[in-house]
């Protein structure tokens, strides 16, 4: 069974840029999730898709963040204007039943 | 809200063994998480623990759970070099729709 897939692993964007992120949950698993991981400190939840509804987006930072999964199968994160603060590492996560969360290996964002 | 609070760093001798503990506010949660993240890679669940058990162990992984006392902690015995890496605690919160992590404990060996 192929893991959560993340892209890119590594973004470098410039202050203003738009960037946008792409998560493959694992097939099948209706429930996908966005965290983040910002200068080393905790990771923060942004926000819980289930299927195509925003089940949750209580962690969404401001209205620069915007999160799709048209479909219920890959979702996106976009940040426009990116901004230096939003530079950290990007999560994301599957699970089928909202336990045994499966992360992917993350996209590094760094702002500058 | 829900709050999980870890220790930042931890040193440990080869061969010894290690203990990362965690607190928590609240927990309305099943099971309770530690997850592995090693450099350079994604975050690896490493162990959990049902919310009615007081003491899980795998292999060299023992966690221990302090419900009364909202204290979750995970002991690696006889510590290796490839045991180097973050290590988070992870509780579900509120109705499960998030996992609250803490900030993570950054675990190194010394030889």
């Amino acid at each position: 069974e192929a893991g959560v897939t993340q892209f890119p692993s590594h973004s470098v964007i410039e202050k203003g840029q738009t960037v946008t992120l792409r998560c493959d949950p694992i097939s099948g698993h209706d429930n996908l999730y966005w965290y983040r991981r910002v200068m080393g400190k905790e990771i923060k939840f942004l926000l819980h898709f289930v299927k195509e509804s925003k089940q949750d987006e209580s962690g969404m930072p401001n209205n620069r963040f915007l999160a799709e999964r048209t479909g219920g199968t890959y979702s996106t994160l976009k940040v426009q204007p990116a901004e230096l603060e939003d530079s950290g590492v990007y999560f994301c996560a599957s699970s089928d039943t909202g336990n045994g969360y499966t992360f992917g290996s993350g996209t590094r964002l760094t702002v500058v | 809200g829900e709050d999980v609070e870890q220790s930042l760093f931890l040193s440990v001798r080869e061969g010894d063994s290690s203990v990362i503990n965690c607190t928590y506010t609240d927990s309305s949660s099943t099971y309770l998480y530690w997850y592995k993240q090693e450099p350079g890679a994604g975050l690896q669940l490493l162990t959990y623990i049902f919310s009615n058990m007081d003491m899980k162990q795998d292999q060299r992984l023992t966690v221990l759970l302090n419900k009364k006392d909202k204290h979750l902690s995970l002991r690696i015995a006889d510590t290796q070099t490839g045991d180097s890496a973050i290590y988070f605690c992870a509780v579900p919160y509120s109705s499960a729709s998030k996992i609250i992590f803490g900030s993570g404990t950054r675990l190194s060996i010394r030889p």
